[in-house]
């Protein structure tokens, strides 16, 4: 199985929206509404953002959101803080009880 | 609340084998599957497999097939996982995670992390 597909940077100023996509095949994110989404500091365990594709956990900022558009699903920042700073990850479900990640994508703010 | 303790560093010469613990609590651990993730250091996040206490499933990736097994102990609801004829790529920090109950299929609560390093 191959990892989903991600930018390796996106920057943006405070204040400002930023996307992130993550591409990847009708056996992942195109067959399955199970993508999700973990924001990682350095040193740190990765933190929930967004699952089941546009789904905020509780005590998630409504500044987060996702959507998804046939195999790419994004992760779209809005009101840019320094806090967001960090790494962001996609995952999918891929039936049969597996997963995939993607690279990862490093948010800076300007 | 919900809370995943791990294990502590781990130093392994290649070859050898390390066996992982994570302790839950807070929840029901039968009710939900553990998966376990790793990070090389400066690389990305690498999904490993899960195991499931209520229905005794495990998946692997099959990366890892032949090598990796997972397995909960119910009476102390401790998840762990084994790796064997370790690697020096095998180099990284092991994460455990909650699996989202409800036929969900997200992870929602995360251990802190063990680094594991394999050198001779």
């Amino acid at each position: 199985q191959s990892a989903l597909t991600q930018p390796a940077s996106v920057s943006g100023s405070p204040g400002q929206s930023i996307t992130i996509s993550c591409i990847g095949t009708n056996n992942d994110v195109g067959g399955y509404n199970y993508v999700s989404w973990y924001q990682q500091h350095p040193g740190k365990a990765p933190k929930l953002m967004i699952y089941g594709v546009s789904n905020r956990p509780s005590g998630i900022s409504n500044r987060f959101s996702g959507s998804k558009s046939g195999t790419t699903a994004s992760l779209t920042i809005s009101g840019l803080q320094t806090d967001d700073e960090g790494d962001y990850y996609c995952t999918s479900y891929t039936g049969y009880s597996f997963w995939v990640f993607g690279g990862g994508t490093k948010v800076t703010v300007l | 609340q919900v809370q995943l303790i791990q294990s502590g560093v781990e130093v392994r010469k290649p070859g050898a084998s390390v066996k992982v613990s994570c302790k839950a609590s807070g929840y029901t651990f039968t009710n939900y599957g553990v998966t376990w993730v790793r990070q090389a250091p400066g690389q990305g996040l690498e999904w490993l497999g899960w195991f499931t206490a209520y229905s005794g499933n495990t998946k692997y990736a099959e990366t890892l097939q032949g090598r990796v097994t997972m397995t909960t102990d119910t009476s102390t609801n401790t998840a762990y996982m084994e790796l064997r004829s370790l690697k020096s790529d095998d180099t990284a920090v092991y994460f455990c995670a909650r699996v989202a109950g409800n036929g969900d299929y997200y992870f929602d609560y995360w251990g802190q992390g063990t680094l594991v390093t394999v050198a001779s």
